[in-house]
């Protein structure tokens, strides 16, 4: 196992409401993206964070929104849920310092949105 | 054109069998090119990562890259029903990040005793 964690590891809201992600990253990691993966579908990215500014965003609206604390936990949040945001959100750190790339995976928060 | 096109399948195959992944991707510059395994509600693992092309080998997983027709494969030998479970492939592309994952939409296997 990794040692990316997140929370919550379940979570069902409604439509319209917000919601916030946490993401801890594995030790003397700095760098932290998202991604969404929808039910039968392949993870696709959101956005990603390193020194607490958002480095890179893929095809997702302003709602989608970020955080990363000093730590270099980051948190993803969620405004004005819609039913297609239903899907396991998936955290992954990687250390750029290091000189290696790979991403390293949690275990995902599923949302569902009623 | 996605970046990255995987089969869904889903494959299944008895035991001991000679499991062949596949997928096809579209930008000629990608360099680096990665294997991950997703068991049911878990996020996805590293499995195997290669750079430019040919092949790694790791136990019983062999990874493949053809550059000049945009193949990249996943070879499993003896394989076990611990190995059923999803598998992404995935290519970084350091772009204008500091590097983001396309994913394909992975290929469900199951490995029958």
């Amino acid at each position: 196992e990794t040692g990316v964690t997140q929370s919550p590891t379940h979570l069902i809201k409604t439509r319209g409401q917000q919601v916030t992600l946490r993401c801890s990253s594995q030790s003397g990691h700095n760098t932290v993206s998202w991604y969404q993966q929808a039910l039968g579908q392949g993870p696709q990215f959101i956005f990603q964070y390193y020194r607490e500014e958002e480095n890179g965003r893929g095809n997702f609206p302003p709602r989608f929104s970020g955080l990363q604390f000093p730590n270099y936990s980051s948190e993803l949040n969620v405004n004005a849920l819609e039913l297609d945001d239903s899907a396991l959100y998936l955290c992954a750190s990687s250390a750029l310092a290091g000189g290696t790339d790979t991403q390293y995976f949690g275990p995902g928060t599923r949302l569902t949105v009623l | 054109q996605k970046e990255v096109e995987q089969d869904p399948g889903p494959l299944s195959v008895p035991e001991g069998a000679i499991v062949s992944l596949n997928c096809t991707y579209s930008n000629s510059a990608f360099q680096y090119f990665m294997w991950y395994r997703q068991y049911s509600r878990k996020g996805p693992e590293l499995l195997m990562y290669t750079y430019s092309s040919g092949n790694k080998e790791d136990g019983r997983f062999t990874a493949q890259v053809d550059k000049s027709s945009k193949y990249i494969s996943l070879f499993i030998r003896d394989s076990q029903p611990s190995d059923s479970a999803t598998y992404l492939c995935a290519i970084f592309d350091r772009g204008s990040t500091l590097g983001r994952l396309y994913f394909g939409r992975g290929t469900q296997l199951t490995v029958w005793p």
